[in-house]
């Protein structure tokens, strides 16, 4: 258990709809990154928060969207899904900026039908 | 950040050492060389890094060549648990890089 908790696990919904993942970083780490693993993409980094501002960005997509809140958990927002956009979606987190070792949640599986 | 060379997949015989190379030929002098692993579906988990000197923990050994245009992941005695995706990434340690994963090789240990 890396101390990372990422909810929901598992969500299917339908294309054109929006979804929200969300994420809980381990106790006192500043840091959360987000990653899509796709079958045909491997695992590709989106987006850094750190302390609640955006730090780094990824090949994320227009469609989506992330943020971190006070309480430092992040949320993930994608929209107008496509059938495509169906992977599993990482969060990870880390004490500091760098991040010299990141640690990673469990993941949510999205399935866009 | 430098590119890597893995080999796709491997095998290796529960309770022998897997040894699994990497290479960086292009790697700066200020690029670290981390491992992580994934092991089916669940979020990568870290093993080891290392700049130049061999590195070891409680989980691999990593050994950088001199030129550090190479380095191999040593895990002493492989597993049925130690099956999984090896990603061998190489970054610089500072504000604004990222992990960036290629496609890792794929390590089999077979009972």
């Amino acid at each position: 258990d890396s101390g990372v908790t990422q909810t929901p696990k598992h969500l299917i919904t339908a294309t054109g709809q929006r979804v929200t993942l969300r994420c809980s970083p381990r106790s006192g780490d500043l840091s959360v990154y987000w990653y899509q693993q796709s079958l045909d993409q491997g695992l590709q980094f989106l987006i850094q928060y750190y302390n609640g501002e955006e730090r780094a960005k990824g090949n994320i997509l227009e469609r989506f969207s992330a943020q971190q809140f006070p309480d430092l958990h992040s949320e993930l927002n994608l929209s107008s899904l496509e059938l495509g956009d169906s992977a599993l979606y990482f969060c990870a987190s880390s004490p500091s900026l760098s991040g010299n070792t990141i640690y990673f949640g469990e993941g949510s599986w999205l399935t866009v039908v | 950040d430098a590119k890597t060379t893995q080999p796709t997949s491997m095998d290796c015989a529960e309770g022998r050492a897997a040894n699994l190379p990497c290479n960086h030929s292009t790697i700066s002098g200020n690029e670290y060389v981390y491992w992580y692993r994934q092991i089916h579906s669940q979020g990568p988990q870290y093993i080891i890094h290392g700049l130049k000197n061999n590195e070891t923990n409680e989980m691999a050994s990593l050994i950088i060549t001199e030129d550090r245009k190479s380095s191999t992941l040593i895990l002493p005695h492989a597993t049925l648990r130690d099956t999984a995706v090896y990603y061998c990434i190489v970054r610089v340690y500072s504000t604004g890089n990222q992990f960036y994963f290629g496609t890792g090789t794929s390590l089999t240990v077979i009972p």
